[in-house]
């Protein structure tokens, strides 16, 4: 099956520290978003970001875009404990097949 | 709270037996995605319907099937259950596309015996 590509696959860091994941695909996109799952719950969206757009952000979230290298980054500042949780990047590269093609995930631990 | 409710919550049942789980997607929207996602493993993407008709199929298998009904509510059943069956299911509703924002619910976490 189709699947973006998530790096790094974990990451554990300390509260405070910034945390950043990257999340690559494949073909031409109009828009990326990301998504956080905590453990065993769904998924809750967090950014979306358009072909057009290089930059976004919310509260402590920052999203970059790079539609010439395929890839996306997902940049988390000041951590805290409740960041923990699995982060989804998901694209519409499969448009035409009316699904989203979704990365395997980066599990973000924050260690007090 | 998303708006998206899944029943029921949890299901134990034993191999060979069928199932149904629900989904009502948040008020509105005309897409419902259904999803299988395994221990601490990534979303498998199973089945979208559009205000009634499928859309597109992922890695569904021919044991389980899906319908949306007028209503808008989803129901996606998994029949002759096997022990790698046992996961997380989840359903996810957006306005109208997959360019749009997906709320998932709760899940319904299916365990085989």
């Amino acid at each position: 099956s189709q699947q973006g590509e998530e790096d790094p696959q974990a990451l554990s860091i300390q509260e405070g520290e910034n945390a950043t994941m990257n999340c690559s695909y494949k073909t031409s996109i109009n828009n990326l978003q990301w998504y956080r799952q905590n453990s065993g719950r769904g998924l809750v969206h967090l950014i979306l970001i358009r072909s057009n757009e290089r930059e976004k952000h919310s509260g402590r979230l920052r999203v970059t875009l790079d539609t010439s290298k395929k890839s996306s980054s997902l940049l988390i500042t000041a951590s805290r404990a409740a960041d923990t949780a699995s982060y989804f990047c998901a694209t519409d590269e499969d448009y035409s097949n009316y699904q989203l093609i979704w990365g395997a995930g980066t599990k973000l631990i924050i260690k007090p | 709270d998303s708006g998206v409710t899944q029943t029921p919550k949890h299901l134990i049942t034993a191999t060979g037996q069928r199932v149904t789980l629900r989904c009502s997607p948040r008020s509105g929207d005309l897409s419902v995605y259904w999803y299988q996602q395994s221990l601490d493993q990534g979303l498998q993407f199973l089945i979208h319907y559009y205000n009634g008709e499928e859309r597109a199929k992922g890695n569904i298998l021919e044991r389980f099937s899906a319908q949306q009904f007028p209503d808008l509510h989803s129901e996606l059943n998994l029949s002759s259950l096997e022990l790698g069956d046992s996961a997380l299911y989840f359903c996810a509703s957006s306005a109208s596309g997959v360019r749009d924002t997906q709320y998932f619910g709760p899940g319904t976490r299916l365990t085989v015996l």
